[in-house]
């Protein structure tokens, strides 16, 4: 089956470093995204990684081990309005292309 | 204009009423999603269309029923729904076609509450 694992919540400290872990379970892998949603809006888009490393975009950067079947998502210099959850999703061919998410990372930034 | 707009962000229903749920693209995309986000739960995918076809139907009961008239448009239209049914209904659309890794873009959502 397909399985998509992360923690249901943190809590960081403003200015600070936060990781996110995301482990999956699929067959025929073809990419994982990382989506942000604040209370009460849509989720939007931060990252797609298809390939092994590192993909940085500022503050937030995203990180894929096809082989462990794991990702993380990054965020440094932490802001009061990184309060938010975030979305592990995975493209496989077993789902058609289609993404199978995780339940999503709340996460708490304090002063 | 916003990318992805839902009508209405709100709405009350009880199990005996009809109402519908819209969603528009103003991204240029072929390709529209349905969504189910309940309480920390993960997203549920309901309904797929490309290029106005549906291509997935992702084993929803039959008091759900989509349509889309057009690559910018799609419903949902709801009736007889149950109390469980209560929870987040997001759209999303993509590029659609053959392109088989797309990123979706997500409108905000309608509320749902059915007493």
């Amino acid at each position: 089956g397909q399985n998509i694992d992360q923690p249901t919540e943190m809590t960081a400290t403003e200015g600070a470093i936060v990781q996110i872990n995301c482990t999956y379970q699929t067959s025929g892998f073809n990419g994982l995204f990382w989506y942000q949603q604040h209370a009460g809006e849509a989720p939007t888009f931060l990252s797609y990684n298809v390939l092994d490393g590192l993909e940085e975009k500022g503050r937030f950067s995203s990180f894929l081990s096809r082989s462990k079947g794991y990702s993380y998502l990054l965020l440094k210099e932490l802001q009061m309005k990184d309060s938010a959850s975030y979305l592990c999703a995975v493209s496989a061919t077993d789902s058609n292309y289609q993404l199978i998410w995780g339940a999503g990372t709340k996460l708490i930034i304090k002063p | 204009e916003t990318g992805v707009t839902q009508t209405p962000r709100h709405l009350v229903m009880g199990m005996t009423n009809k109402k519908s749920l819209k969603c528009e693209q103003h991204l240029g995309h072929n390709a529209m999603y349905w969504y189910k986000q309940s309480a920390k739960k993960p997203l549920e995918l309901m309904f797929v269309y490309n290029f106005k076809e549906q291509t997935e139907n992702n084993s929803v009961p039959s008091r759900f029923s989509p349509e889309c008239p057009n690559s910018s448009h799609l419903f949902l239209h709801l009736h007889t729904l149950q109390p469980e049914d209560s929870a987040l209904y997001l759209c999303a659309s993509s590029h659609g076609g053959d392109n088989e890794q797309e990123t979706q873009y997500f409108g905000p959502g309608t509320r749902l509450l059915v007493l």
